[in-house]
């Protein structure tokens, strides 16, 4: 119950067009839904993250879509970029639980932007 | 500049040989994490601790120590024990919010050890 599945595992998009990356999750005490960004050789880095109190945010090209009732969560990518190209991970956590901040991770999607 | 350290990037170790990957932080954190990372599996936890000198077996703690003497500091001992020990390593920590919340997880570079 504690699985955070991830899909694709790769992507390849053009420049200018929309990657999306989808995930799912079984836990229903998870509340928050961060997405991190990793570059080769590189630590993680937050990208955006969601509580399951709204459907959507979006931060500049970035914009997460949460389905509460069917336990699922995207990240859109708009006007994908070169500079995009990386790992992108999903996770999950109760954030206010016992678990402190226990981030459960999707297994990855490495995007690449072509020029 | 706030942020965490870890050293080395780069380790290297024959089989049957202990070693340790050091973690600082200074954004005075409380919580503390150790995640190993294997291509196509993603991040998987293998400890964690919330205050000092207490800490908690994540996922896959089996062949692997740690300690948390000091705030700041939560280094990683792989042992002899851990069957299969080249990966990267990643050392993160998030703080608490005001209702007990946890925050943003903030990452370090990564350790890449290998076992030759």
């Amino acid at each position: 119950q504690q699985q955070v599945k991830q899909s694709p595992q790769s992507l390849i998009v053009q420049k200018g067009g929309i990657s999306i990356i989808n995930c799912a999750y079984e836990n229903t005490a998870f509340d928050y839904f961060p997405w991190y960004q990793q570059f080769p050789g590189k630590g993680p880095a937050l990208l955006i993250a969601i509580r399951p109190d709204v459907s959507e945010k979006k931060e500049g090209r970035f914009t997460i879509s949460f389905n509460k009732s069917a336990k699922q969560f995207s990240l859109h990518i708009m006007d994908s970029q070169p500079g995009d190209s990386a790992t992108y991970f999903c996770a999950a956590t109760n954030a206010g639980g016992t678990s402190y901040g226990k981030l459960t991770f999707g297994q990855g999607t490495i995007l690449t932007v072509h020029p | 500049d706030g942020g965490i350290t870890q050293s080395p990037k780069y380790l290297f170790r024959k089989e049957g040989q202990n070693v340790t990957l050091s973690c600082e932080q200074n954004l005075n954190h409380d919580a503390m994490y150790w995640y190993r990372q294997d291509p196509g599996q993603g991040l998987r936890l293998i400890y964690y601790s919330q205050i000092v000198n207490d800490f908690q077996k994540g996922d896959i703690a089996e062949g692997y120590s740690v300690s948390r003497e000091k705030k700041e500091s939560f280094p990683l001992t792989v042992t002899s024990a851990q069957k299969n020990p080249t990966a990267f390593y990643l050392c993160a920590s998030t703080r608490r919010g005001p209702r007990g919340e946890s925050n943003e997880q903030f990452f370090g570079p990564g350790t890449r050890l290998t076992v030759l």
